[in-house]
């Protein structure tokens, strides 16, 4: 099973900042990255498939990039309702799906 | 598609723990969609638990860790798709969700916190 690590565990920032978020897949995934959005009492929302696509209706500051092992979450400007938790889950190798522990975006 | 999940938030530990997930805007026997479970808890975040889809015939997968626990069935009748999870004990307590995706989490429910506890 394909193990995905997450980094930071906690990453503060200011409205407006730019934040970059990790996730490492303990093997390649190719492309085969999702990275989904967490509000409380909420589901996981998808945020970007193909390690760099888009869901439907996800605003243009969310972006991915990487391949391999090695994946981004960029949030080009932050704004505040983006102050949540992000989780990456590959499906490359499934099922199963697996998911990273999580980032969570805290205002500093 | 909308996914409403029903059943009881508490269930007495070496019970069953039983979720039923009804579909809207898309068919449970739909030969395009798969029909997932994850769960999800502070001590081991997000996991799948298992899928159901329809091909030629019905197929299902289970995660390893519940495999022997596990069983998701179909009403078509009723276009819902459910989750039995026998013998639970305390470290069953999560949130659970049922989601519609192949390879990932397009559609999700909103998820049931179910507590194992006597």
């Amino acid at each position: 099973e394909i193990v995905m690590t997450q980094s930071p565990a906690t990453l503060s920032a200011s409205p407006g900042e730019r934040a970059t978020l990790s996730c490492r897949a303990s093997q390649s995934v190719s492309s085969d990255l999702a990275w989904y959005q967490q509000k409380p009492g909420q589901a996981p929302r998808l945020l970007i498939y193909g390690a760099s696509t888009r869901a439907t209706g996800i605003p243009a500051r969310f972006s991915g990039s990487g391949s391999g092992t090695e994946f981004t979450l960029t949030i080009s400007s932050l704004q505040s309702e983006d102050f949540v938790i992000y989780y990456c889950q590959q499906y490359n190798n499934w099922p199963p799906w697996t998911f990273g522990q999580g980032t969570k975006v805290e205002i500093k | 598609v909308q996914l409403q999940q029903s059943g009881p938030g508490l269930v007495k530990p070496s019970q069953t723990l039983s979720l039923t997930c009804a579909i809207s805007g898309d068919t449970v026997s739909s030969n395009s969609a798969v029909w997932n479970w994850i769960r999800q808890s502070p001590s081991r975040g997000l996991e799948w638990l298992g899928r159901t889809y329809q091909r030629s015939r019905w197929f299902n997968d289970y995660a390893v860790f519940v495999k022997s626990r596990i069983i998701i069935n179909t009403d078509t009748s009723k276009n819902q798709f459910s989750l039995q999870l026998n013998s639970v004990t305390p470290e069953d307590t999560a949130v659970y969700y049922c989601a519609r995706g192949d390879r990932t989490g397009e559609t999700w429910g909103q998820g049931t916190l179910v507590i194992v506890s006597s």
